[in-house]
C-alpha cells in the first residue's frame, strides 16, 4: 500500500537547536517527494521538492532534505531553528507518472521555544 | 500573484443536506485538486480536475463529486452529508502535470 510515515508527531526545540524530521514512504516505482509547511493561520506552502538528480535538496528558509532511495526516506533538516519555524510540517510523495495524487504523512508539529 | 481562493471559509450543514464548496485556482493554473483533512486522518486525496475533466479520484464514495468550469475554477459537492464529513477541505492548483501544488486556506465544513 502507498503510504508516508512521519516519525515524530510533536517536536519541541529551543532556538538554535538543530532539526531533523523523519519521513519514510512506501510507494512502488519512481517517486517525487515533497515537504510542505503550514505556519499558524496560513495555508500549506511548499518547502522543497525532489524530482530527480542530486538527492540533497535545498529549500526555502534554510531547510534541506536528503533522499535516500535504499531507505525509502526523505528526512528534513535545518542546522539552526528559529522561533518563526514553529509550524506543522508534512512530507508527501507522488509517483513520477502523473495521477494527480499526493500521499501525505500525518504531519509533525514543531514548536520552537525562544 | 493571487493565491488559491476558497469559499466559503466556514460552512455548517445538517446531516443529509448537500454542501457546495468553491475554489479559484491561481491564474494560469489548469489543474485543481481537492483534499480532505479530517481530524486524525491527515490529508486525503479526493479529486483531481485538469482541463475541465475529472482525471482521478481518491477512495471516497460517489456522493463526493465535483466539476471544473471553463475558467478552471472548481466546485466540490458533497451530497447526503454525514457527521464524519466534518473536516477541512483544501483545494490546490498547479500549472502543469506533476508540478508542485499550491494550496488555498480551506473550507471548514461542520456537519451537525
Amino acid at each position: 500500500a502507498q503510504s508516508v510515515s512521519q516519525h515524530n508527531h510533536h517536536v519541541i526545540l529551543s532556538e538554535a537547536a538543530s532539526l531533523e524530521l523523519g519521513c519514510n514512504y512506501s510507494y512502488g516505482g519512481t517517486v517525487n517527494l515533497f515537504w510542505y509547511v503550514q505556519y499558524p493561520g496560513q495555508h500549506l506552502q511548499l518547502l522543497l521538492k525532489y524530482f530527480s538528480g542530486d538527492p540533497l535538496v535545498k529549500g526555502i528558509k534554510g531547510f534541506e532534505a536528503e533522499f535516500i532511495k535504499s531507505k525509502f526516506s526523505f528526512n528534513l533538516r535545518k542546522p539552526s531553528v528559529q522561533w518563526s519555524d514553529t509550524a506543522e510540517y508534512f512530507c508527501a510523495v507522488s509517483g513520477s507518472s502523473n495521477t494527480g495524487k499526493l500521499i501525505f504523512g500525518q504531519g509533525t508539529t514543531l514548536q520552537v521555544k525562544p | 500573484e493571487a493565491g488559491v481562493t476558497q469559499s466559503p471559509t466556514h460552512l455548517i450543514k445538517t446531516r443529509g443536506q448537500q454542501a457546495t464548496l468553491r475554489c479559484s485556482p491561481i491564474s494560469g493554473h489548469t489543474s485543481v485538486y481537492w483534499y480532505q483533512q479530517a481530524l486524525g486522518l491527515g490529508l486525503q486525496f479526493l479529486l483531481w480536475y485538469d482541463e475541465g475533466e475529472e482525471r482521478n479520484r481518491g477512495n471516497f464514495p460517489p456522493r463526493f463529486s465535483g466539476r471544473q468550469f471553463p475558467n478552471y475554477s472548481s466546485e466540490l459537492n458533497v451530497n447526503a452529508l454525514e457527521l464524519e464529513d466534518s473536516a477541512l477541505y483544501l483545494c490546490a492548483s498547479s500549472s502543469y502535470r506533476n508540478s508542485p501544488l499550491h494550496f488555498g486556506n480551506g473550507t471548514r465544513l461542520t456537519v451537525t
